[in-house]
This record gives C-alpha cells, sequence and structure tokens, in this order.
C-alpha cells in the first residue's frame, strides 16, 4: 500500500534563512512524487513533481526537492525563506499505473520576519 | 480558462439532508477526483473518475456518491448528510502526459453538518 509521511506538524524559519520541509514515502514500484502549496481558504497549487531523472528537481517560487530513493524521501527545499511562503505544504506520491494521489497530513510552515 | 470550479463555497446542512457538489473543468481533462480535507489527516480521496461515464471508489467512499456524466463535469452527493461529513471539499482534475499526473485543484467547498 502506498503511503506519505510528514514527521512535522510545523515548521518555523526566520526570513532569509534555509528551509527544509520533510516527506518520507511507501509505493510499490517506481514513485510519482509531488509537491503541493496551500494558503488560507484556498485550493492546492502545484509546486514540483518527480517522475525520473535528476534527483534534484526545481519547481515554481525558488523551491526545490531532492529525490533520495535509498532514503525514500522527498524534502522540500527552498535557500531563503520568504515570508509569503508561510503556508500549508502536502507531499503526495503516486504510482505510474494512475493519477491517484495519497497525501501526507501536511505541514504548516511559518515564515517569521 | 477557469481551471477548475466547484459550487458552492460554502454550505450549511441539517442531519439526514441531501446535496449534491458540483465541479466542472474546461482543460478537457480524463480524469476527475473528489477529496476531503480534515485537519492533521491531509487530504483523502473520496471517489475519482478515469473518464467520461466511470467512476470508482478511492480511500474514504462511504456516504457518498458520484457520477461523470459529462466530461468536464464531476458530482458528487450525499444522501443523508451526517456530521461527520463536515469538511472541506476540494475537486480536482488531470491528465497523463506520459510523465504523471499534475492534478490540478478547484477552491474547494466548506461543508458543515449540524
Amino acid at each position: 500500500a502506498q503511503s506519505v509521511a510528514q514527521p512535522e506538524d510545523q515548521v518555523n524559519v526566520a526570513e532569509g534563512n534555509p528551509l527544509t520541509v520533510k516527506c518520507t514515502y511507501s509505493v510499490s514500484g517506481n514513485p510519482y512524487l509531488f509537491w503541493y502549496v496551500q494558503y488560507p481558504n484556498r485550493g492546492l497549487q502545484f509546486l514540483l513533481k518527480y517522475i525520473t531523472g535528476d534527483n534534484l528537481v526545481k519547481g515554481s517560487y525558488g523551491f526545490e526537492a531532492e529525490f533520495n530513493k535509498s532514503q525514500t524521501s522527498f524534502h522540500l527545499k527552498k535557500p531563503s525563506a520568504l515570508v509569503s511562503d508561510s503556508a500549508l505544504y502536502f507531499c503526495a506520491v503516486s504510482n505510474i499505473q494512475g493519477g491517484k494521489l495519497i497525501f501526507g497530513q501536511g505541514t504548516e510552515l511559518s515564515v517569521k520576519p | 480558462n477557469a481551471g477548475v470550479t466547484q459550487t458552492p463555497k460554502f454550505r450549511v446542512l441539517k442531519t439526514g439532508q441531501s446535496m449534491t457538489l458540483l465541479c466542472a473543468q474546461d482543460m478537457n481533462h480524463e480524469y476527475m477526483y473528489w477529496y476531503r480535507q480534515d485537519p492533521g489527516m491531509g487530504l483523502r480521496l473520496i471517489h475519482y473518475s478515469v473518464g467520461e461515464g466511470t467512476t470508482a471508489k478511492g480511500e474514504v467512499p462511504d456516504g457518498y456518491n458520484v457520477s461523470r456524466l459529462k466530461k468536464q463535469n464531476f458530482l458528487l452527493g450525499l444522501e443523508s448528510a451526517a456530521p461527520s461529513q463536515t469538511s472541506v471539499y476540494f475537486c480536482a482534475s488531470s491528465y497523463y502526459s506520459g510523465r504523471g499526473h499534475e492534478q490540478y485543484f478547484g477552491p474547494g467547498t466548506r461543508l458543515t453538518v449540524t
């Protein structure tokens, strides 16, 4: 069975510092991995995805994520956090057979000035 | 190009009442999905559809029904609402590009069942 874990309910970062939001996954076969962001009272917005290829994936708003097959992780990173990055972040996984996504429980990112 | 739209945005129901949530997409996507979002639980898939006229159960289908009579619309029905169905409901659509699916989400419907 597929599953996603986001071990931190909340991450607090000072503006200008690097940020990491953690995600680990379990899936049979090759994983398709995604990060989505949700701003208050809005739907989810796509940030980036890993299908195959380079383990470092670059996405929207300066975010990137590193795929690590041996650790089954797909951590979201940004070199310099902005206050406007404060939001709820979701990691998700699907397998190659279909588009169904399994989501993690979400991590609330708070960036303080 | 409106993307994915959901109707209504908010609704309050009494226990036992029924309602239908409408999702519409104008991107000609084959796949459509209904999720519910509850605090601390992420999004959970209720039902999904891989094409017009088809539907399938997701993780938490009990108490819900769906229909996909037209490619652009995906309806979610609650026949007899219960307080446990208080949630925020999101619709999404996607297509398979050969590099996986990328789901596009609607703005959500906040449902309260009293």
